[in-house]
């Protein structure tokens, strides 16, 4: 079954605390995405990624940090310097061409 | 990256009618326009897209139309049914680029 995942689906995190979430992919696609989406301000890219070991900040990067270790995987960290990290975080992927984004189901992180 | 306008940001209609939304896009060479639709809580998924050798495209109850001159397009639903009712985005990349820009999202309400 080919597609995107993301993990966990709901997380909770205390403040100052660092968190990670997950994004693995089986569509052998080279780039991969983390957007953040809040109400009303649709899908802001917080960093994306189009070959291993490579990776370039989006528009809000500031509080976040990703790596790019293996083609399938595109972890992102949500550090304690992340002001507002309450959000609904979608990771997606894509050929290396103008074509169709993939996403993930989603994480929904909450500062508790 | 691409800067994508997209309006109205939310859209109530009668089951049955049509329902217009509209987006304009800074780079006049974009070459691709997808639009997403998201039910709540779910990821976005693409339902049409176009290119830019074509004016219109159609699949059944939903439409894309593009105006390379005034730099815009539209998704048109016709004959709306309940299960319409989401958010819609529209997204374009800039010439060449393979990473999207999204607008803000249009919550769509289909009144039975």
């Amino acid at each position: 079954d080919g597609g995107i995942t993301q993990s966990p689906k709901y997380l909770f995190r205390k403040e100052g605390q660092n968190v990670t979430l997950s994004c693995e992919q089986n569509l052998n696609h080279d780039a991969m995405y983390w957007y953040r989406q809040d109400p009303g301000q649709g899908l802001r890219l917080i960093y994306y990624s189009q070959i291993v070991n490579d990776f370039q900040k989006g528009d809000i990067a500031e509080g976040y940090s990703v790596s790019r270790e293996k083609k399938e995987s595109f972890p992102l960290t949500v550090t304690s310097a992340q002001k507002n990290p309450t959000a609904f975080y979608l990771c997606a992927s894509s050929l290396l061409s103008v074509a169709e984004a993939f996403f993930g189901q989603g994480t929904r992180l909450t500062v508790v | 990256g691409e800067n994508v306008e997209q309006h109205p940001s939310t859209l109530s209609v009668q089951e049955g009618d049509s329902a217009v939304i509209k987006c304009t896009y800074s780079d006049s060479a974009s070459n691709y326009f997808p639009w997403y639709k998201q039910e709540l809580g779910k990821r976005p998924q693409l339902i049409i897209d176009i290119r830019s050798n074509v004016g219109e495209k159609k699949d059944q109850r939903i439409a894309v139309t593009l105006n390379k001159t005034a730099k815009h397009f539209s998704l048109h639903i016709t004959e709306t049914q309940p299960e319409d009712s989401a958010v819609y985005f529209c997204a374009a990349p800039k010439f060449n680029d393979y990473k999207l820009s999204f607008g803000a999202g249009t919550t769509v309400t289909v009144r039975a």
